[in-house]
């Protein structure tokens, strides 16, 4: 149990376009889930936490304008990436918050998206 | 507010000899740890968690974990490397709490093993 899906896995997109990444809870329903930006050989970096339902908080130093979260439903949360550039290429990986026995939440990881923008 | 310092950023071991990845945590309360792996190119996988009950904490693959407070430690070890556990780890510290779920992330150690 506790399956988090992003799709697609891999994108490469002209600049000037927009993107968007699909993160969804397969076996779960995810009252809020995260996204992440990861660069090649750092940490996991937190954009952005967003609650079904509700606008998105984001991190400082993030372009709310930029990087667009709607969190639609208990098991979908997207993130568009407009009028993308090369410098935002990256990994970009989502997670789920679950509620587990014993009501201790746990975070579920997405397998991740690789955008690439020429 | 809370941090995470892994230790090495890069750890070399022979395949079969014990693995050591390193954690130093710093948080305000008594805080949750994990540990997390990821292969090349994936997300994410949860390898072990310690949520305050025993402070030896078993998890996948045949590794643990000890929690010691007063070292501030949370060391990641495994008896025997397998060619399987080359990727980069991840020590993950949450402040404990009701509601308490925004994780922070340490800089990663990259575990190679050689044949």
């Amino acid at each position: 149990g506790a399956v988090v899906s992003q799709h697609p896995s891999r994108v490469i997109c002209k600049s000037g376009t927009s993107v968007k990444i699909e993160c969804r809870s397969l076996d779960f329903q995810a009252t809020t889930m995260f996204w992440y930006r990861q660069f090649p050989k750092q940490s996991l970096m937190l954009m952005a936490t967003s609650n079904e339902g509700s606008k998105a908080t984001y991190e400082q130093g993030v372009e709310k304008d930029k990087f667009l979260i709607n969190h639609a439903s208990l098991t979908l949360s997207t993130l568009t990436v407009t009028s993308a550039h090369p410098e935002d290429s990256s990994f970009y990986i989502c997670s789920a918050r679950a509620i587990e026995s014993g009501a201790a939440y746990e975070q579920y990881f997405g397998p991740g998206t690789r955008l690439t923008v020429t | 507010a809370q941090s995470v310092t892994q230790l090495d950023s890069h750890v070399s071991v022979s395949e079969g000899t014990p693995v050591l990845l390193r954690c130093n945590y710093s948080s305000s309360y008594s805080p949750s740890l994990f540990w997390y792996v990821q292969h090349p190119n994936k997300g994410l996988q949860l390898l072990l968690k310690y949520t305050s009950a025993a402070t030896l904490v078993k998890g996948i693959n045949g590794f643990e974990a000890e929690f010691k407070k007063s070292e501030t430690s949370f060391h990641l070890t495994k008896p025997s490397a397998h060619m399987s556990d080359a990727a980069e780890y991840f020590c993950v510290v949450r402040p404990s709490g009701a509601g308490s779920y925004q994780l922070t992330f340490g800089k990663g150690t990259k575990l190679s093993v050689i044949p």
